[in-house]
């Protein structure tokens, strides 16, 4: 199958700092990558689409000045938090759509972040 | 607009067999998937349909009707390591091919 690897797991970040979390394709290329955020007990909640060699789709109401996202190669898309507060804590997922012979999407371990 | 609905929760009995709905009206289509997630953990592919009818796969079935926006997720024989959330998601048929998830139903399965 198809592997997406991110990183890092679990991060701590103090009020005011920047978070970067990586989302890599191990083994496919992967143009198109999607990053979501999902609260406890609730659903996935799709912030922006991450688009290979151009900027990414936000969803209405994701601040894109606050979550920057780079997609510089087919295999990494990276997702930083920028000035993070605690209301930006919450478990962060990204997934790609699998190589040709793939319909699903395959996601990520996802990172959960606690800003204190 | 995208709206998916599911139940929130559900209580099963281990051996039993279990259905899980999912309505959904969406603006594009172009499949519609089942995902199992444990807490704290990503969410891992159950099941696909793009043609209404069934798939089975072991112990898992999933559903489709195009035409009334319907889904179900049927699990047999369940198990205690099927308790979790399963969540139903549509992929839109725009650029990107976004997936869009419904709440997710979190089921519990008793001894």
């Amino acid at each position: 199958g198809a592997v997406v690897s991110q990183h890092p797991s679990r991060v701590i970040c103090k009020s005011g700092t920047s978070v970067k979390i990586e989302c890599r394709s191990l083994d496919f290329q992967a143009t198109t990558m999607f990053w979501y955020r999902q609260f406890p007990k609730q659903s996935l909640m799709l912030m922006a689409t991450s688009n290979e060699g151009s900027k990414a789709t936000y969803e209405q109401g994701v601040e894109k000045d606050k979550f920057l996202i780079n997609h510089a190669s087919l295999t990494l898309s990276t997702l930083t938090v920028t000035s993070a507060h605690p209301e930006d804590s919450s478990f962060y997922i990204c997934s790609a759509r699998g190589p040709r012979d793939y319909t699903e999407a395959f996601f990520g371990q996802g990172t959960r972040l606690t800003v204190v | 607009g995208q709206n998916i609905d599911q139940p929130t929760e559900m209580t099963a009995t281990e051996g039993a067999i279990v259905q899980i709905n999912c309505t959904y009206q969406t603006s594009g289509f172009n499949g519609l998937f089942w995902y199992q997630q444990h807490a704290g953990e990503a969410p891992t592919f159950l099941s696909y349909n793009v043609l209404d009818g069934l798939e089975e796969k072991g112990r898992f079935s999933s559903f489709l009707s195009r035409s009334k926006g319907y889904s179900y997720l049927l699990l047999k024989e369940l198990q205690m390591k099927d308790s979790a959330s399963y969540l139903c998601a549509v992929r839109d048929e725009g650029y990107g091919q976004n997936f869009v998830f419904g709440p997710g139903t979190r089921l519990s399965v008793l001894p």
